[in-house]
């Protein structure tokens, strides 16, 4: 019964690849969320979307395509897969859009290796 | 720029001592102060959201306390255990001028308490 999960937890790949990454919340929240770890360890937003509508895309290379069927489910895919995008990628919810007030659930993390 | 930052960059105590560290943030337009612990595989998780210029919160032995006129918060552990040990997060959600919504994290204090 965990609250942010996300799939695979570790994914190893070839450049050039399409690789999903899915992430499922049942905590009924409004708002789910991309975030990219970077080199430095920092907890870099990508996306956000609210009830299935894009809220925040922060520059991201449009090689990265959130998908989000229902305001459940929050999926990453990404095209062409780069070396540069070897990262740890997390998930996360809140209940509403402006998480002022709110904490963000996190899931476990997807590490991604581009080899 | 990092408009989030946090001070120590990483922390080495004995068990028992108390400890603490801050964060800096953006003072105008404050909308919120999030602190987070992230253990060693796994994901972060919120400890307190604070709104409130005094606010102070308690959560076992540890607390915090938030200035937002000057734009600083603190955390504190009172009487450190090993299981104390993790990276200590912060994040608001206007640093940087950003969309409401986006949660921009410090880099982290990185704690170890040694036996």
């Amino acid at each position: 019964d965990t609250a942010v999960s996300q799939t695979p937890k570790y994914l190893v790949t070839q450049m050039g690849n399409d690789k999903s990454i899915k992430c499922e919340q049942n905590l009924g929240h409004d708002t789910m969320y991309w975030y990219k770890q970077d080199s430095k360890k920092f907890l870099k937003i990508m996306f956000s979307y609210n009830n299935k509508e894009l809220i925040i895309n922060e520059t991201v290379p449009n090689r990265f395509s959130p998908k989000s069927p229902d305001k459940a489910h929050l999926n990453l895919h990404i095209n062409s897969l780069e070396l540069g995008d070897s990262a740890v990628y997390f998930c996360a919810s809140s209940q509403d859009q402006g998480v002022a007030g709110t904490e963000a659930f996190f899931g476990q993390g997807t590490r991604l290796t581009v080899v | 720029i990092l408009n989030v930052e946090q001070s120590p960059q990483s922390l080495h105590v004995q068990e028992g001592d108390s400890t603490n560290f801050t964060c800096s943030f953006p003072s105008s337009n404050f909308y919120a102060l999030h602190w987070y612990r992230w253990e060693t595989a796994k994901s972060p998780e919120a400890l307190f959201v604070m709104t409130l210029n005094g606010d102070e919160k308690k959560k076992g032995r540890i607390s915090a306390t938030l200035n937002t006129k000057e734009g600083y918060s603190y955390l504190y552990i009172k009487g450190s255990q090993p299981e104390d040990s993790a990276t200590y997060l912060c994040a608001s959600p206007n640093a940087g001028g950003t969309s409401y919504g986006k949660l921009t994290f410090g880099q982290g204090t990185i704690l170890t308490v040694h036996p």
